[in-house]
């Protein structure tokens, strides 16, 4: 089956720990991104990525990094920097093909939900 | 920067009455488009309008786009208790990053049966 997987569902870590988000995705899709959702609210952009070795900073960008060296794959790294990492983190893609209807539809998956304690 | 609100944030519906959620964006958008979320889910995507004043239907479902690709509407017709959800409208801004999403603060609705 085509989608997007993300692993774990649950993660707990201490604070002050770095913390990896897994995202895989076999769409073929060039484009990736990643969101944050806090209970109650909408999503909020933290990274995306139009193609490999290629990444840009969303609107909440501080305390997390990525890496895109494969098409198939953009983890993200939740760093002890982040404030306030306890959040339900999602991972998206899109075909990305600038022009092409519908290329910019979002494909989600399950999503990771991080608790910090 | 780019803002996408949306209203109401909540909405408590009786099971058969009608249901409206509005979506304002500070900027020209390219296209909208709408996602639901079910509770403890993710968002799936529903539809996609892209010509100004288009308007769609899926089933109960009316989505409009305004004639300055500002905003938006999603009215749903006869609600029933599977519409439950948080519905979010998004979409690329003009002429920002094509691939650069803004998603709306989303309406969260509940309906009793």
């Amino acid at each position: 089956d085509g989608g997007i997987t993300q692993s774990p569902k649950y993660l707990f870590r201490k604070e002050g720990q770095n913390v990896t988000l897994s995202c895989e995705q076999n769409l073929n899709h060039d484009a990736m991104y990643w969101y944050r959702q806090d209970p109650g609210q909408g999503l909020r952009l933290i990274y995306y990525s139009q193609i490999v070795n290629d990444f840009q900073k969303g609107d909440i960008a501080e305390g997390y990094s990525v890496s895109r060296e494969k098409k198939e794959s953009f983890p993200l790294t939740v760093t002890s920097a982040q404030k306030n990492p306890t959040a339900f983190y999602l991972c998206a893609s899109s075909s990305g093909l600038a022009g092409v209807p519908g290329a910019d539809t979002q494909y989600f998956g399950p999503g990771t939900r991080l608790t910090v304690l | 920067g780019q803002q996408v609100m949306q209203i109401p944030q909540y909405q408590h519906v009786q099971e058969g009455e009608d249901f409206t959620t509005y979506c304002n964006s500070s900027t020209t958008l390219s296209n909208i488009q709408w996602y639901k979320q079910r509770p403890g889910g993710h968002p799936v995507f529903l539809i996609q309008l892209v010509k100004s004043g288009e308007v769609k239907k899926q089933k109960r479902l009316t989505f409009q786009f305004g004639e300055a690709k500002k905003n938006s509407s999603l009215h749903i017709t006869a609600t029933q208790t599977t519409d439950v959800g948080t519905y979010f409208c998004a979409g690329p801004a003009v002429p920002d990053n094509f691939n650069k999403f803004y998603f709306g603060s989303g309406t969260k609705l509940n309906v009793k049966p």
